[in-house]
C-alpha cells in the first residue's frame, strides 16, 4: 500500500523559517511533490524532487532523502500570504502515472 | 478560457438524483484525473485517464461512472450516491511523457463541492 505523513498543523510567525517534514511509504517511487492550497481554492504545485538534495525556487525549498523515505518543504521570510495547507505527494508510475497525497499541513502565519 | 475548468462550482443532490461533473482542460494535456478531497483526510485519487483510456480505478463505488471522450473533457457520472461522498471532487490534468520522465506536476480545476442529502 502507500501512505503519507506530515503534520496536520504547524503555526509561525511572519518572517519566520517553517519546516513541513514528510514521510511515506510507498509501492513504487519516482519523485515528490508539494502542493498548496488555500481555502476555497485548487491545490497549486510547488516543487518537484526526484533525486535526493535540496531544490531551492526563491522563498521556498524542498529536501528529498530517498534512503529514509523523508523529505520537507521549507517555507522561509513567512508572509501572511503563507498561510494555507500544504500536501507532500509521490509521484508512482506503478500500473500507469499516479500521484498519490499526504493529508496536508495547515500552516497557519501570525503577525 | 485557460487552465482546468470545473462544472458546476456546488452541487446538492438527494440520494436518488442522477447528476454529472464536467471538468475542461485547455492545456493540451494528454491526461486527466478524479480525485476526491474530504476534510482532514488526503485527496483520494479516483480515477486516471491517460490518452482517454482508463488506466487506474482506485477501487471506487460503482454509483461514481467516470468518462472521457476526448483529451480535453472529463466527466463524472453520479447516480444513489451517499451522504458519505459529499466532497469536494476535484479535476486535475498533466502532460505525460513516456516512462513518466518528468515531474508530473498536476494542474487542479477549482472542484467542485458536492452535498447530498
Amino acid at each position: 500500500g502507500q501512505s503519507l505523513e506530515q503534520p496536520s498543523e504547524v503555526t509561525a510567525v511572519e518572517g519566520a523559517i517553517v519546516q513541513i517534514n514528510c514521510t511515506y511509504q510507498t509501492s513504487g517511487f519516482y519523485g515528490l511533490s508539494w502542493y498548496q492550497q488555500h481555502d476555497g481554492g485548487a491545490p497549486t504545485f510547488l516543487s518537484y524532487n526526484a533525486l535526493d538534495g535540496l531544490e531551492e525556487t526563491g522563498r521556498f525549498s524542498s529536501f528529498l532523502s530517498r534512503s529514509d523515505s523523508y523529505g520537507y518543504l521549507l517555507l522561509q521570510e513567512l508572509q501572511m500570504k503563507d498561510s494555507a495547507s500544504y500536501f507532500c505527494a509521490v509521484r508512482d508510475l506503478g500500473g500507469g502515472f499516479k500521484t498519490i497525497f499526504g493529508a496536508g499541513t495547515r500552516l497557519f502565519v501570525k503577525a | 478560457e485557460t487552465g482546468v475548468t470545473q462544472t458546476p462550482r456546488h452541487l446538492v443532490m438527494g440520494m436518488t438524483n442522477k447528476k454529472s461533473l464536467k471538468c475542461e482542460q485547455h492545456l493540451g494535456h494528454n491526461a486527466m484525473y478524479w480525485y476526491k478531497q474530504s476534510a482532514k483526510k488526503p485527496l483520494e485519487l479516483m480515477f486516471v485517464y491517460s490518452l482517454e483510456e482508463r488506466v487506474e480505478n482506485n477501487s471506487v463505488p460503482s454509483r461514481f461512472s467516470p468518462e472521457c471522450p476526448n483529451s480535453s473533457h472529463l466527466f463524472l457520472h453520479l447516480h444513489t450516491l451517499q451522504p458519505e461522498d459529499s466532497a469536494l471532487y476535484l479535476c486535475a490534468s498533466s502532460q505525460e511523457s513516456p516512462q513518466g520522465a518528468n515531474t508530473g506536476e498536476l494542474f487542479f480545476g477549482e472542484g467542485s463541492r458536492l452535498t447530498v442529502l
